[in-house]
Protein backbone atom coordinates (compact mmCIF):
# COMPACT_ATOMS: atom_id res chain seq x y z
CA UNK A 1 0.00 0.00 0.00
CA UNK A 2 2.19 2.74 -0.94
CA UNK A 3 0.84 6.27 -1.13
CA UNK A 4 2.94 9.63 -2.28
CA UNK A 5 7.04 8.95 -1.95
CA UNK A 6 9.36 12.02 -1.30
CA UNK A 7 12.98 11.94 -1.24
CA UNK A 8 15.14 12.87 0.57
CA UNK A 9 12.79 13.54 3.83
CA UNK A 10 15.77 16.17 4.64
CA UNK A 11 18.11 18.28 2.69
CA UNK A 12 20.78 20.34 3.52
CA UNK A 13 22.18 22.97 1.26
CA UNK A 14 24.52 25.66 0.91
CA UNK A 15 23.86 28.97 -0.34
CA UNK A 16 24.48 28.76 -4.57
CA UNK A 17 24.00 24.91 -4.68
CA UNK A 18 21.15 22.89 -6.29
CA UNK A 19 18.63 21.01 -4.63
CA UNK A 20 16.86 18.05 -6.34
CA UNK A 21 13.70 16.75 -4.43
CA UNK A 22 12.16 13.01 -5.80
CA UNK A 23 8.30 12.33 -6.00
CA UNK A 24 6.84 8.81 -6.42
CA UNK A 25 3.18 9.31 -7.19
CA UNK A 26 0.25 6.68 -5.93
CA UNK A 27 0.90 3.92 -8.13
CA UNK A 28 -1.52 3.95 -11.24
CA UNK A 29 -1.90 8.34 -10.58
CA UNK A 30 -0.52 10.11 -13.18
CA UNK A 31 -1.42 13.58 -12.06
CA UNK A 32 1.41 15.52 -9.69
CA UNK A 33 1.14 18.64 -7.89
CA UNK A 34 3.91 20.31 -5.97
CA UNK A 35 3.64 22.47 -2.91
CA UNK A 36 5.47 24.81 -0.64
CA UNK A 37 4.73 25.41 2.81
CA UNK A 38 6.75 28.02 5.01
CA UNK A 39 6.51 28.15 8.16
CA UNK A 40 2.77 29.71 9.59
CA UNK A 41 1.78 29.80 6.35
CA UNK A 42 -0.62 27.34 3.89
CA UNK A 43 0.43 25.12 1.28
CA UNK A 44 1.08 27.18 -1.80
CA UNK A 45 0.29 25.87 -4.93
CA UNK A 46 3.53 26.09 -7.10
CA UNK A 47 3.11 23.32 -10.42
CA UNK A 48 0.84 20.66 -12.02
CA UNK A 49 2.15 18.01 -14.28
CA UNK A 50 0.79 15.48 -16.15
CA UNK A 51 3.29 12.60 -17.73
CA UNK A 52 6.08 14.42 -19.82
CA UNK A 53 3.98 17.51 -19.18
CA UNK A 54 3.36 20.62 -17.15
CA UNK A 55 -0.24 21.72 -17.20
CA UNK A 56 -0.08 24.53 -14.80
CA UNK A 57 3.43 26.11 -13.97
CA UNK A 58 1.15 29.49 -12.48
CA UNK A 59 2.79 29.18 -8.79
CA UNK A 60 6.37 28.36 -9.73
CA UNK A 61 9.11 31.57 -9.30
CA UNK A 62 10.08 32.19 -12.86
CA UNK A 63 13.85 31.65 -12.42
CA UNK A 64 16.06 28.57 -10.85
CA UNK A 65 12.73 26.48 -10.64
CA UNK A 66 11.94 23.54 -12.71
CA UNK A 67 9.76 20.45 -12.59
CA UNK A 68 9.86 17.51 -14.55
CA UNK A 69 7.64 14.41 -14.62
CA UNK A 70 9.30 11.60 -17.16
CA UNK A 71 7.12 8.75 -18.72
CA UNK A 72 9.68 6.64 -16.10
CA UNK A 73 10.51 7.93 -12.37
CA UNK A 74 9.65 10.42 -10.23
CA UNK A 75 8.64 13.53 -10.49
CA UNK A 76 11.75 15.76 -10.22
CA UNK A 77 11.50 19.69 -8.58
CA UNK A 78 14.46 21.35 -8.95
CA UNK A 79 15.75 24.43 -7.54
CA UNK A 80 19.32 25.91 -8.58
CA UNK A 81 21.69 28.37 -6.90
CA UNK A 82 19.02 27.87 -3.98
CA UNK A 83 19.14 31.11 -1.49
CA UNK A 84 18.16 30.93 2.33
CA UNK A 85 14.89 32.04 1.22
CA UNK A 86 14.58 28.89 -0.61
CA UNK A 87 13.96 27.13 3.00
CA UNK A 88 10.56 25.51 3.24
CA UNK A 89 8.82 22.13 3.35
CA UNK A 90 7.98 21.12 -0.14
CA UNK A 91 5.08 18.66 -0.55
CA UNK A 92 4.45 16.73 -3.37
CA UNK A 93 0.29 15.04 -4.31
CA UNK A 94 -0.89 13.07 -6.93
CA UNK A 95 -4.28 12.39 -8.35
CA UNK A 96 -5.51 9.55 -10.68
CA UNK A 97 -7.89 12.26 -13.02
CA UNK A 98 -7.02 15.88 -13.52
CA UNK A 99 -9.72 17.26 -10.86
CA UNK A 100 -9.50 14.33 -8.15
CA UNK A 101 -8.88 14.36 -4.38
CA UNK A 102 -4.82 14.41 -3.68
CA UNK A 103 -3.32 12.27 -1.67
CA UNK A 104 0.38 14.01 -0.34
CA UNK A 105 3.56 12.88 0.34
CA UNK A 106 5.12 13.46 4.07
CA UNK A 107 7.33 16.38 2.22
CA UNK A 108 10.93 16.91 1.68
CA UNK A 109 12.26 20.10 4.37
CA UNK A 110 14.92 21.99 2.97
CA UNK A 111 17.41 23.82 4.36
CA UNK A 112 19.33 26.71 3.11
CA UNK A 113 22.25 27.45 5.24
CA UNK B 1 -6.47 40.24 1.72
CA UNK B 2 -6.10 37.27 0.93
CA UNK B 3 -8.45 34.60 -0.94
CA UNK B 4 -8.81 31.88 2.30
CA UNK B 5 -8.60 33.16 5.94
CA UNK B 6 -8.01 30.85 8.56
CA UNK B 7 -7.01 31.57 12.11
CA UNK B 8 -3.77 29.84 13.10
CA UNK B 9 -4.82 29.19 16.45
CA UNK B 10 -3.34 27.59 18.51
CA UNK B 11 -6.25 26.13 19.81
CA UNK B 12 -6.58 24.32 23.19
CA UNK B 13 -9.26 22.35 24.30
CA UNK B 14 -10.09 19.40 27.10
CA UNK B 15 -10.47 16.21 26.11
CA UNK B 16 -14.00 15.34 24.80
CA UNK B 17 -14.97 19.19 24.21
CA UNK B 18 -16.65 20.04 21.06
CA UNK B 19 -14.18 21.67 17.97
CA UNK B 20 -15.28 24.35 15.62
CA UNK B 21 -12.90 25.15 13.36
CA UNK B 22 -13.41 27.81 10.92
CA UNK B 23 -12.56 29.45 7.42
CA UNK B 24 -13.43 32.76 5.32
CA UNK B 25 -12.61 33.34 1.72
CA UNK B 26 -13.59 35.85 -1.16
CA UNK B 27 -13.82 34.03 -4.18
CA UNK B 28 -17.39 33.42 -4.54
CA UNK B 29 -16.17 30.87 -7.70
CA UNK B 30 -15.36 27.98 -5.27
CA UNK B 31 -17.89 24.94 -5.35
CA UNK B 32 -15.59 22.26 -3.59
CA UNK B 33 -14.43 22.84 -0.26
CA UNK B 34 -11.98 20.38 1.62
CA UNK B 35 -10.54 19.90 4.90
CA UNK B 36 -7.04 18.79 5.42
CA UNK B 37 -5.67 17.60 8.88
CA UNK B 38 -1.76 17.41 8.59
CA UNK B 39 0.02 16.14 11.94
CA UNK B 40 4.03 17.49 12.55
CA UNK B 41 6.17 16.74 10.37
CA UNK B 42 3.82 14.76 8.10
CA UNK B 43 2.12 15.65 4.56
CA UNK B 44 -1.67 16.82 4.91
CA UNK B 45 -4.31 14.11 4.77
CA UNK B 46 -7.88 14.84 3.79
CA UNK B 47 -10.45 14.71 6.20
CA UNK B 48 -13.46 15.79 4.94
CA UNK B 49 -14.93 17.01 1.25
CA UNK B 50 -18.28 18.56 0.30
CA UNK B 51 -19.58 20.07 -2.84
CA UNK B 52 -21.35 23.85 -2.53
CA UNK B 53 -23.91 24.85 0.62
CA UNK B 54 -24.74 22.11 3.21
CA UNK B 55 -23.16 19.83 5.57
CA UNK B 56 -21.72 16.92 5.42
CA UNK B 57 -20.63 14.47 8.16
CA UNK B 58 -18.42 11.32 9.12
CA UNK B 59 -18.27 10.07 12.03
CA UNK B 60 -17.33 12.61 14.45
CA UNK B 61 -16.80 14.96 11.88
CA UNK B 62 -19.09 17.30 10.65
CA UNK B 63 -18.35 19.77 7.83
CA UNK B 64 -20.54 22.87 7.07
CA UNK B 65 -20.62 25.22 3.94
CA UNK B 66 -22.28 28.56 4.09
CA UNK B 67 -21.63 29.96 0.54
CA UNK B 68 -23.85 33.20 0.88
CA UNK B 69 -21.82 33.80 3.81
CA UNK B 70 -18.15 32.47 2.22
CA UNK B 71 -17.81 30.94 5.45
CA UNK B 72 -16.71 27.15 6.14
CA UNK B 73 -16.53 25.33 9.70
CA UNK B 74 -15.15 21.71 10.77
CA UNK B 75 -16.65 19.98 14.10
CA UNK B 76 -14.60 17.90 15.77
CA UNK B 77 -17.59 16.11 18.74
CA UNK B 78 -15.72 14.28 21.71
CA UNK B 79 -12.56 15.39 20.53
CA UNK B 80 -9.58 12.96 21.43
CA UNK B 81 -5.84 13.57 22.37
CA UNK B 82 -5.33 11.61 19.18
CA UNK B 83 -7.09 14.85 17.19
CA UNK B 84 -4.35 17.03 18.28
CA UNK B 85 -3.03 18.35 14.77
CA UNK B 86 -3.16 20.96 12.10
CA UNK B 87 -6.23 21.41 10.23
CA UNK B 88 -6.44 22.99 6.67
CA UNK B 89 -9.09 24.23 5.02
CA UNK B 90 -9.10 24.52 1.40
CA UNK B 91 -10.93 25.38 -1.38
CA UNK B 92 -11.11 25.25 -5.13
CA UNK B 93 -13.94 26.30 -7.83
CA UNK B 94 -13.41 22.57 -9.76
CA UNK B 95 -13.30 19.16 -8.72
CA UNK B 96 -10.27 19.36 -5.85
CA UNK B 97 -8.38 21.05 -8.99
CA UNK B 98 -5.03 21.96 -8.98
CA UNK B 99 -6.04 25.57 -8.27
CA UNK B 100 -6.72 24.22 -4.65
CA UNK B 101 -5.87 27.28 -2.18
CA UNK B 102 -4.64 26.44 1.39
CA UNK B 103 -5.91 28.06 4.70
CA UNK B 104 -2.71 28.75 6.99
CA UNK B 105 -3.74 26.04 9.39
CA UNK B 106 -5.13 26.13 12.82
CA UNK B 107 -3.33 24.26 15.24
CA UNK B 108 -5.62 22.23 17.56
CA UNK B 109 -4.24 20.79 20.83
CA UNK B 110 -6.80 18.39 22.58
CA UNK B 111 -5.93 18.03 26.48
CA UNK B 112 -5.64 14.42 28.58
Amino acid sequence: NAGVMQNPRHLVRRRGQEARLRCSPVKGHSHVYWYRQLPEEGLKFMVYLQKENIIDESGMPKERFSAEFPKEGPSILRIQQVVRGDSAAYFCASSLGAGETQYFGPGTRLLVL
Amino acid sequence: QKEVEQDPGPLSVPEGAIVSLNCTYSNSAFQYFMWYRQYSRKGPELLMYTYSSGNKEDGRFTAQVDKSSKYISLFIRDSQPSDSATYLCAMSPNTGGFKTIFGAGTRLFVKA
